[in-house]
């Protein structure tokens, strides 16, 4: 079975950094290529970047370049997404996102979601 | 960058009704149109991907049709356990998702 578990709820302050976490298991982690979405207060959902984990190549949409760093640790399955100089406008609940093998661009299946609360 | 509209925002059925959600994109898409459901607590499926393919473990009253820039997706028999919201997500040129239509019981 496919699992996505994402790490806990975090509450930081302004202008800090946090890291969150997806751990894998039920395929083979670099295989498929991850995402990450945002969604800010229950609304629509943004894509963020996604990462290739067999050889950490890299695509981002142009509005988070600078905000949030992709990464891998292929020994452990799991991918990290590092969001940087938070703002209130960064306060919204992340997902990681498997997308599917073929090429049709679905997300096939998603993690918990990890909330981040940006406040003094 | 490629829009998605879902002009329902929100959407009031009965249960065993047939519903019918709608997804417009800002320019053709070439049916790289794929169709989520989050439930209340957040958890986040794909339902349809490619338009009309059905991703596996969905159940088959869950369809969904279109081209070029206008695409549905439709529950026939609706249940209770469909009660959600829905995001349709262009896949043509990086990834784009619509606003959402979220799924009430009358």
């Amino acid at each position: 079975e496919v699992q996505l578990q994402q790490s806990g709820p975090e509450l930081v302050k302004p202008g800090a950094s946090v890291k969150i976490s997806c751990k894998t298991s039920g395929y083979t982690f670099t295989e498929y290529t991850m995402h990450w979405v945002k969604q800010s207060h229950g609304k629509s959902l943004e894509w963020i970047g996604g990462i290739n984990p067999n050889n950490g190549g890299t695509s981002y949409n142009q509005k988070f370049k600078g905000k949030a760093t992709l990464t891998v640790d292929k020994s452990s399955s799991t991918a990290y997404m590092e969001l940087r100089s938070l703002t209130s406008e960064d306060s919204a609940v992340y997902y990681c996102a498997r997308k599917e093998a073929r090429a049709y661009y679905a997300m096939d299946y998603w993690g918990q979601g990890t909330s981040v609360t940006v406040s003094s | 960058d490629i829009q998605m509209t879902q002009t329902t925002s929100s959407l009031s059925a009965s249960l065993g009704d047939r519903v019918t959600i709608s997804c417009r994109a800002s320019q053709d898409i070439s049916n790289y149109l794929n169709w989520y459901q989050q439930k209340p607590d957040g958890t986040v499926k794909l339902l349809i991907y490619y338009t009309s393919r059905l991703h596996s473990g969905v159940p088959s009253r869950f369809s969904g049709s279109g081209s070029g820039t206008d695409y549905s997706l439709t529950i026939s028999n609706l249940e209770q356990e469909d009660i959600a919201t829905y995001f349709c997500q262009q896949g043509n040129t990086l990834y784009t998702f619509g606003g959402g239509t979220k799924l009430e019981i009358k």
